[in-house]
């Protein structure tokens, strides 16, 4: 399967734990994305990797949460402290483009599911 | 930033009869949208594309219709199946290659 690759499928945890998620990208796409989606809506977009060099974040990414992509290929969003209104689907995606076309098709992951206790 | 709104967010209709679902966007710099089938349990999945450049895109039973001077655009299904049962997304592209999505329709193909 060479699509987009998260893990863990599910994290079940307590108010107050740390948790880390991983994505691999498809193999040599350069950008990579995460987006958060709650249940009945669309994906919200979290930050923005090109290579590894972090371009973009959300408002929505308080100083909780952190993203790295070490060596422009797999990533980590990590969460500290989680409050109950973490609860969400991260979604994990991934495009092939120069850095002057911003309109590349997005593939995503099947995320993680993530429920706080 | 982008907004993107999306009609109806329920869709009921007969196997082999058409749906359409409607988007409108707001920002007029948007030049690429992407549709997206998603599943329950799963991520979204990329069903069709059009660009700024065109009009209109047909990839078998699915069409996607652009009007960029009024900013909407449309998804249409024919010959609808069960299998096509999902939650369909509309997406407009911002700075940075973030998309937007719409809220989501929940397609409910009836056998």
């Amino acid at each position: 399967d060479t699509g987009v690759s998260q893990d863990p499928r599910h994290k079940i945890t307590k108010r107050g734990q740390n948790v880390t998620f991983r994505c691999d990208p498809i193999s040599e796409h350069n950008r990579l994305y995460w987006y958060r989606q709650t249940l009945g809506q669309g994906p919200e977009f979290l930050t923005y990797f090109q290579n590894e060099a972090q371009l973009e974040k959300s408002r929505l990414l308080s100083d909780r949460f952190s993203a790295e992509r070490p060596k422009g290929s797999f990533s980590t969003l990590e969460i500290q402290r989680t409050e109950q209104g973490d609860s969400a689907m991260y979604l994990c995606a991934s495009s092939l483009g120069p850095s002057d076309r911003d309109d590349q098709p997005q593939h995503f992951g099947d995320g993680t599911r993530l429920s706080i206790l | 930033g982008e907004n993107v709104e999306q009609h109806p967010s329920t869709l009921s209709v007969q196997e082999g009869d058409s749906a359409v679902i409607k988007c409108t966007y707001s920002d007029s710099a948007s030049n690429y949208f992407p549709w997206y089938k998603q599943e329950l349990g799963k991520g979204p999945q990329l069903i069709i594309d059009i660009r700024s450049n065109v009009g209109e895109k047909k990839d078998q039973r699915i069409a996607v219709t652009l009007n960029k001077t009024a900013k909407h655009f449309s998804l249409h299904i024919t010959e609808t199946q069960p299998e096509d049962s999902a939650v369909y997304f509309c997406a407009a592209i911002g700075n940075f290659n973030k998309f937007y999505f719409g809220s989501g329709t929940k397609l409910n193909v009836k056998p």
